[in-house]
């Protein structure tokens, strides 16, 4: 069955960056995009952008451009969310998802909280 | 960016039946539809319907969606308890060459 399994909760200070995994399995990784997905507390769904696990081409929310990066690991079915030059507004959980037409399976969210 | 509309929440009756929106414009919604979310405190959200009018396994026949012009809707006949949390509609923006959300419906089961 396919599963999405994201890294653990990270705390950061301001101005750092931060760094947040997701493993996939159940399904061939390079088949289908997967997207990261933010939501701040008690906020709705936020979109930052997509990776193409096969070619490793990224398109990025214009809001993040410059300051986000995707990559992916294709020997562990992984993909990775950088976020640099973190602000308290970058609290939030990140989500990544899987797009098959749409957002089919998601990951358990991680909670990164940035905090002086 | 721009986002897509949706109003924040609505209250019902166990048993009634509810009727969500979500409105965008002709480069997205009008273009492509939209998908519905609905997700828990807590939780992930989960799909419920697809921009394309077809359903997720497991998904019950009480949810059916529609589309006129820019704006989707999301129709829950005989609302159960489970129906309560918060509905998210999303879709692709051709001109943005982004993914939209809306803000989301807030539904409560009285």
């Amino acid at each position: 069955q396919v599963q999405v399994v994201q890294s653990g909760a990270e705390v950061k200070e301001p101005g750092a960056s931060v760094r947040v995994s997701c493993k996939t399995s159940g399904y061939i990784f390079t088949d289908y995009y997967l997207h990261w997905v933010r939501q701040a507390p008690g906020q709705g769904l936020e979109w930052v952008g997509l990776i193409n696990p096969d070619l490793g081409n990224t398109n990025y929310a214009q809001k993040f451009r410059g300051r986000v990066s995707m990559t992916r690991d294709t020997s562990r079915s992984t993909v990775y969310l950088e976020l640099s030059s973190l602000t308290s507004e970058d609290t939030a959980v990140y989500y990544c998802a899987r797009e098959v037409n749409d957002f089919d399976y998601w990951g358990q969210g991680t909670l990164v909280t940035v905090s002086s | 960016q721009a986002g897509l509309t949706q109003p924040p929440s609505l209250s019902y009756d166990l048993g009634e039946t509810a009727t969500l929106t979500c409105t965008g414009n002709r480069y997205n919604v009008g273009h492509g539809g939209a998908a519905w979310l609905h997700q828990h405190r807590g939780h992930p959200p989960k799909l419920l319907s697809y921009r394309n009018g077809k359903w997720p396994s497991g998904i019950p026949e009480r949810f059916s969606e529609s589309r006129s012009g820019d704006t989707a809707s999301l129709t829950i006949t005989g609302l159960q308890a489970e129906d309560e949390g918060d509905f998210y509609c999303t879709s692709w923006d051709s001109s943005l060459s982004a993914w939209l959300f809306g803000g989301g419906t807030k539904v409560t089961v009285l």
